[in-house]
């Protein structure tokens, strides 16, 4: 089936500091990949995504590039805020059935927190 | 930008009894998603709705039903709510059905079953 492993959590780094959140993917076929932010009591927010092998997503300061031959979409920043203290989301999205329906599956999260 | 409103924003609901959750997608988005995350979960897929017609369906439970209207909102019925149905309940939408289509979250309801 399809899946979404994510880096285990929580991870916590000072400010500054670089961040690499890990996410391996298992698909039968050719999935559109995603990165979801969810900040305390608000709902998910798309930061990047890449649609297909070797794109590069980027979003505020947050890069993640497809790697096909790892099944891999790692997230990185190079110097990390306060305010990027948030769940971090790693999904896949794919054709379901003959409709097209394209619901995301998700990996389990990473609690990330940023001291000052 | 318009983003995706849902309805309620909280609901407190005692055993047994039914619940009824509302999505109104952003304008123009054809396709409606509905997931449910658990506490410290990662969010799980219901079902889905394109053009008015149910398009996929995930692990939704039987009690559980839903529908999208004329004007693409969508509605979760919930009926003999569980201890275990307690949880975030988000509606997504996206504008068709294309690969790599982003869907758009809403804020969710927050469902507790007492």
């Amino acid at each position: 089936g399809n899946s979404v492993t994510q880096m285990e959590g929580p991870v916590t780094l000072s400010e500054e500091a670089f961040l690499t959140i890990n996410c391996t993917y298992t698909a039968t076929g050719y999935p559109s990949l995603f990165w979801y932010v969810q900040y305390p009591g608000e709902g998910l927010q798309l930061l990047l995504k890449a649609t297909k092998a070797d794109d590069k997503g980027s979003n505020k300061g947050f890069e993640a590039t497809y790697r096909k031959e790892t099944t891999s979409f790692h997230l990185e920043k190079g110097s990390v805020q306060v305010s990027d203290s948030a769940v971090y989301f790693c999904a896949l999205s794919l054709i379901s059935n003959g409709v097209g329906a394209q619901k995301l599956v998700f990996g389990q999260g990473t609690r990330l927190t940023i001291n000052p | 930008a318009a983003g995706v409103i849902q309805s309620p924003r909280h609901l407190i609901k005692e055993k047994r009894e039914t619940a009824t959750l509302k999505c109104y997608p952003i304008p123009r988005h054809d396709t409606v998603y509905w997931y449910q995350q658990g506490p410290g979960q990662d969010p799980q897929f219901l079902i889905s709705f394109y053009e008015k017609m149910q398009s996929d369906k995930g692990s939704i439970p039987d009690r559980f039903s839903a529908q999208q209207f004329s004007d693409y909102h969508s509605e979760l019925n919930m009926s003999s709510l569980e201890l275990g149905d307690s949880a975030l309940y988000f509606c997504a939408s996206s504008s068709g059905l294309a690969s790599g289509e982003t869907q758009y979250f809403g804020p969710g309801t927050r469902l507790l079953v007492l």
